[in-house]
């Protein structure tokens, strides 16, 4: 019973690097997302897919790209990871009716 | 766009006490209400939800309460144990699809 799959769950990066968090469900969900999580900011969304083929932007989008492959998988891009990148990036899911299922998070650091 | 404050940031209680977590939002249209908890190192996990049509919501020890008028709506935790102790995350609906809006969290320590 997988639920939400995010990898990897630790990395460490160097200022321009880039990199790819891949994230994959197993619940047949259409929604797809990625947050986030700051010390005493809370969950901010980066992007959302509605679909399959599908990505809008959420409240902090800059310095990332997103690619819903399928409806599984969406995955999250830093093309050149700067320190303000530096957090805990969750991947969630969801079917209609709001309730969002979250990964187990994906740390990461940009020294 | 759609603002969700969250109060107290930190909540200390003896076992056994009541905890209340307090949130307000800012889109009227907002309608859908969950309440999340996060663990040390994990994803943040449902506990429970509220919809606009209802004013409360129980289940065991935790309930929700919503005032649409006032837009503030609230997590009771009764008889708290231990393992109670986590972070506690609300969220709105921002009224258009399924994006959820989070407040900044509540770390709530219950002590033996």
């Amino acid at each position: 019973n997988a639920g939400v799959t995010q990898t990897p769950k630790f990395q460490v990066l160097k200022t321009g690097q880039s990199m790819t968090l891949q994230c994959a469900q197993d619940m047949n969900h259409n929604s797809m997302y990625w947050y986030r999580q700051d010390p005493g900011m809370g969950l901010r969304l980066i992007y959302y897919s509605a679909s399959e083929g599908t990505t809008d932007k959420g409240e902090v989008p800059n310095g990332y790209n997103v690619s819903r492959l399928n409806k599984r998988e969406f995955s999250l891009r830093l093309e050149s990871a700067a320190p303000s990148q530096t957090s805990v990036y969750f991947c969630a899911s969801s079917e209609q009716g709001y309730t969002i299922y979250f990964g187990e998070g994906s740390w990461l650091t940009v020294v | 766009g759609e603002n969700v404050e969250q109060h107290p940031s930190t909540l200390s209680v003896q076992e056994g006490d009541s905890a209340v977590i307090k949130c307000t939002y800012s889109d009227s249209a907002s309608n859908y209400f969950p309440w999340y908890k996060q663990e040390l190192g994990k994803g943040p996990q449902l506990i429970i939800d509220i919809r606009s049509n209802v004013g409360e919501k129980k289940d065991q020890r935790i309930a929700v309460t919503l005032n649409k008028t006032a837009k503030h709506f609230s997590l009771h935790i009764t008889e708290t144990q231990p393992e109670d102790s986590a972070v506690y995350f609300c969220a709105a609906s921002t009224g258009e699809t399924d994006k959820l809006i989070f407040g900044t969290g509540t770390r709530l320590q219950v002590f033996p």
